[in-house]
């Protein structure tokens, strides 16, 4: 049971370049959510899903868009990567118990 | 909307010494609270949590915190601290809809323990 896992766990990107971060799970959660993390600001949800081919915009959305085709996977894509986006990235997945929120260990990302 | 403050952005204690930090949210309901901790390079680990009942919780790790609806406050309270509890303190409240979840978390409290 590997819990939340994200990859890759660092990653450099030029301005205007496009990537996707990896998230999958392997509890069958339903409940699945993009996280990032900047200095001063705590964790602020840029999309989730309640189940697959269901997602929703969370807190900050923009440059950021996701896609659910499987209960286990939950890919974040960022189609053209600004300096903004420099950012820590965590991935989460919840299930029928409420408080139980599983975070996987992040996705560092600079982009130049 | 929901929100948690965190007033303190950085604690230092001595090893051995007691904790408190703070949190106070701002949420129209009864709120669902959590304290995560994140070690350095690491992903958040669950500390915590209150829904309802008995206002002082336990978690792990020797931690506890304290529901206080009457100042809007879940402090996050350790009698003894150890070296290895340096880290970063997250606050938390969750907004739940149906299935579906949010946490608001508050911008953190870095621990730092001197020797």
């Amino acid at each position: 049971n590997a819990g939340v896992t994200q990859t890759p766990k660092f990653q450099v990107l030029k301005t205007g370049q496009s990537m996707t971060l990896q998230c999958a799970q392997d509890m069958n959660h339903e409940y699945m959510s993009w996280y990032r993390q900047d200095p001063g600001m705590g964790l602020r949800l840029i999309h989730y899903s309640v189940g697959a081919g269901i997602t929703d915009q969370g807190e900050v959305p923009n440059g950021y868009n996701v896609s659910r085709s499987t209960t286990e996977d939950f890919p974040l894509r960022l189609l053209s990567a600004a300096p903004s986006q420099t950012s820590v990235y965590f991935c989460a997945s919840r299930g029928q118990k409420i408080y139980e929120q599983y975070f996987g260990p992040g996705t560092r990302l600079t982009v130049t | 909307a929901q929100s948690v403050t965190q007033p303190d952005i950085h604690i230092t204690v001595s090893e051995g010494a007691s904790l408190e930090l703070r949190c106070n949210y701002s949420y129209g309901a009864t709120p669902y609270l959590f304290w995560y901790v994140q070690s350095p390079g690491q992903g958040l680990q669950l500390l915590l949590k209150y829904f309802s009942g008995d206002t002082l919780v336990q978690g792990i790790k020797g931690f506890e915190a304290e529901f206080k609806r009457s100042q809007s406050s879940f402090n996050l309270r350790k009698p003894s601290v150890h070296w290895s509890d340096a880290a970063e303190y997250f606050c938390a409240v969750g907004l739940y809809t149906g299935t579906a979840s949010k946490l608001t978390f508050g911008t953190g409290t870095r621990l730092q323990v001197t020797l």
